[in-house]
């Protein structure tokens, strides 16, 4: 069936320091992929999406490229903020009326 | 407009009892789909909901159901509550879920402690 892997955490860094967090995923067809955020004591809101091969989604100084020929969605920042703190969910829907996803990777950013 | 509401926002029952959690997506939303998230298992599918008919659910025993209101709003249910079932039960709608690739939008959740 279709899945999600993602990197483990948790992830420590620097302020300014610079962000990647790997996904993989396995799918049949071609599934849109997502990243959400999910802050301390609040559900997940979507941080960036991509539909089809080669898209490139960003939001808020985050990027992802859908790279089909690796099946991957990795998430990267520049310069990470101390606001940045966060638990961040790679994630596939593919059209089986639900989304799949990746077990969440715990960020802290220090100042 | 406002987003995706869920209530209570905190509950604790005791092994045995039963609990409905209540979501009322975003005005407009027909889909509504539920997640149980715990630290040991993350984010797990229980169900989707979408025009009142279930679509989908997740690998979850018979006494987790749920349903969808003529008005999008939906209920989760969970009968013979085990130490287990404690966890944040998410809610989220989606514009249309015909296909399901759009995104969700999440609600806060509500934190169940089973005692």
């Amino acid at each position: 069936g279709n899945s999600v892997t993602q990197m483990e955490g948790p992830v420590t860094l620097s302020e300014e320091a610079f962000l990647t967090i790997n996904c993989t995923y396995t799918a049949t067809g071609y599934p849109s992929l997502f990243w959400y955020v999910q802050y301390p004591g609040e559900g997940l809101q979507l941080l960036l999406k991509a539909t089809k091969a080669d898209d490139k989604g960003s939001n808020k100084g985050f990027e992802a490229t859908y790279r089909k020929e690796t099946t991957s969605f990795h998430l990267e920042k520049g310069s990470v903020q101390v606001s940045d703190s966060a638990v961040y969910f790679c994630a596939l829907s593919d059209r089986g009326f639900k989304t799949i996803f990746g077990a969440g990777t715990r960020l802290f950013v220090k100042a | 407009k406002a987003g995706v509401t869920q209530t209570p926002r905190y509950l604790i029952k005791t092994r045995g009892q039963q609990v409905t959690l209540s979501c009322s997506p975003i005005s407009g939303h027909r889909s509504v789909s539920w997640y149980q998230q715990t630290p040991g298992q993350g984010l797990q599918f229980l169900f989707e909901y979408f025009s009142e008919t279930q679509r989908n659910k997740g690998n979850f025993p018979g006494r987790f159901s749920g349903r969808q209101f003529s008005n999008s709003r939906s209920e989760m249910n969970v009968s013979t509550l085990e130490l287990g079932d404690s966890a944040l039960y998410l809610c989220a709608s989606s514009p249309q879920g015909l296909y399901e690739l759009d995104e969700q939008f999440f609600g806060p959740g509500t934190r169940l402690t089973v005692l």
